[in-house]
């Protein structure tokens, strides 16, 4: 299986502030990766996918990037509505696998 | 506006059945790979199973195959996920997700999730 690698496993940031999640694929995943957001009390809700692409409906300042098998989420300006726990999954093979989670807070 | 209002969750003792459901409305049920993931209680999210769009292709990792059977009703626009042996490490909140259109096993909607309670 692919394990999928976040990190930090927590973030506390102010507002405006740019935040930086990343997630490690195990093995080589090409562009097969995608960002949920999921906020206190709710369903995940796709943010990335593709790598890059954003979802219907979700803002600018979200982007994603890829080096090599390293996978990064770029927050540009940090907004209150965007604290919850986010998440990476690669579906290049099965089992799809998620990685554990990234905590973010407002500082 | 798509919706998807899963039900059938409770409490099961474990080695018993449960069979989960999942109305879907707002979009051509047909056109779209369905899926089934589980968020155990503070944990994180893992991938259950997915569902091609006429139904004859299914995928599960191995913590839940042989035990657990993905199906749908495309005259019904309706999800089904049949649990079968429950362990108590399947006690979870699932969710059913509907896969991103033409773009691989990635999911753009979810339902609210329901429960599913293992122990005796």
């Amino acid at each position: 299986d692919i394990q999928m690698t976040q990190s930090p496993a927590s973030l506390s940031a102010s507002l405006e502030e740019i935040v930086t999640i990343t997630c490690q694929a195990s093995q080589n995943i090409g562009n097969w990766l995608a960002w949920y957001q999921q906020k206190p009390g709710k369903s995940p809700q796709l943010l990335i996918y593709g790598t890059t692409s954003l979802a219907d409906g979700v803002p600018s300042r979200f982007s994603g990037s890829r080096s090599g098998t390293q996978y990064s989420l770029k927050i540009s300006r940090l907004q209150v509505e965007d604290i919850g726990i986010y998440y990476c999954q690669q579906a290049s093979s099965t089992p799809r696998t998620f990685g554990g989670g990234t905590k973010l807070e407002l500082k | 506006e798509v919706q998807l209002v899963e039900s059938g969750g409770g409490l099961v003792q474990p080695g018993r059945s449960l069979k989960l459901s999942c109305a879907a409305s707002g979009f051509t049920f047909s056109n779209y790979y369905m899926a089934w993931v589980r968020q155990a209680p503070k944990k994180g999210l893992e991938w259950v199973a997915t569902i091609s769009t006429s139904g004859s292709r299914t995928y599960y990792p191995d913590s839940v195959k042989g035990r657990f059977t993905i199906s749908r009703d495309n005259a019904k626009s309706s999800l089904y996920l049949q649990m079968n042996s429950l362990k108590s490490e399947d006690t979870a909140t699932y969710y059913c997700a509907r896969g991103l259109l033409g773009g691989g096993d990635y999911f753009d909607y979810w339902g609210q999730g329901v429960m599913v309670t293992v122990s005796s």
